[in-house]
């Protein structure tokens, strides 16, 4: 099974309020991204957790959060929505290396009003 | 600069025909290339890799890569209608955990 689980599939949030999005797979996989996608552009790295060390870019440091409370599951926290987070966020999980297949969810997509 | 550039942006295709779209890098940090295929509605799912210079085929699906200019092609061998997706050119930099940098992607519209 290379089943990687996205809840919820849709969120309507309020400026201002916070977002959690879940992320699951039962592959084993030691590393697990997630990834911003706005639309006509590329999907943008956010973080990565390998094991239970959390990596996160440069440039959305301080605009997300994130768990891995075991190897399955990974969350992606937003602790005060802005209208620039409206995006699909697509979690992905692989083994560590840059040779191994990333396997994405179908992604949530994140509406701000 | 978007440092994983696809060309075109869209093109369109008789069933049956062959589809062919670019991917340029402009990292040398960033050699290890993955086509990724979307079809609406789903995430990502992976093509197929290339790591090395000349061709990989897989199937109808033929990959291309220049090490030299970092370019690498995707070729779609007798196009079908569920051919139709979002195409997204990937690099990688081999450093172990490090995740893919995306293309904007190509859109792929075969037609019966």
């Amino acid at each position: 099974d290379t089943t990687v689980k996205q809840n919820p599939r849709y969120k309507l949030a309020r400026v201002g309020k916070p977002v959690n999005l879940i992320c699951s797979q039962t592959m084993n996989h030691d590393t697990m991204y997630w990834y911003q996608k706005k639309p006509n552009q590329a999907p943008k790295l956010l973080l990565f957790y390998y094991d239970k060390i959390l990596n996160r870019e440069a440039d959305t440091f301080e605009k997300f959060q994130s768990s891995r409370p075991n190897n399955s599951f990974c969350s992606l926290y937003i602790g005060s929505a802005g209208l620039e987070y409206s995006a699909m966020y697509l979690c992905a999980s692989s083994r560590r290396g840059g040779q191994d297949t990333q396997y994405f969810g179908p992604g949530t997509r994140l509406l701000v009003l | 600069q978007q440092k994983v550039q696809q060309s075109p942006e869209s093109l369109s295709v008789p069933e049956g025909g062959m589809a062919s779209f670019n991917c340029t890098s402009s990292d040398r940090n960033f050699q290890y290339f993955w086509w990724y295929r979307q079809h609406s509605g789903e995430g990502p799912k992976a093509l197929m890799s290339i790591f090395s210079d000349g061709d990989k085929k897989e199937g109808r699906f033929t990959a291309h890569l220049n090490k030299a200019s970092l370019h690498v092609s995707l070729h779609i061998r007798d196009s079908q209608p569920s051919d139709s997706a979002l195409y997204f050119c990937a690099a990688s930099d081999y450093q172990g955990g490090r995740a893919l940098i995306f293309g904007t992607g190509t859109t792929v519209s075969v037609s019966p």
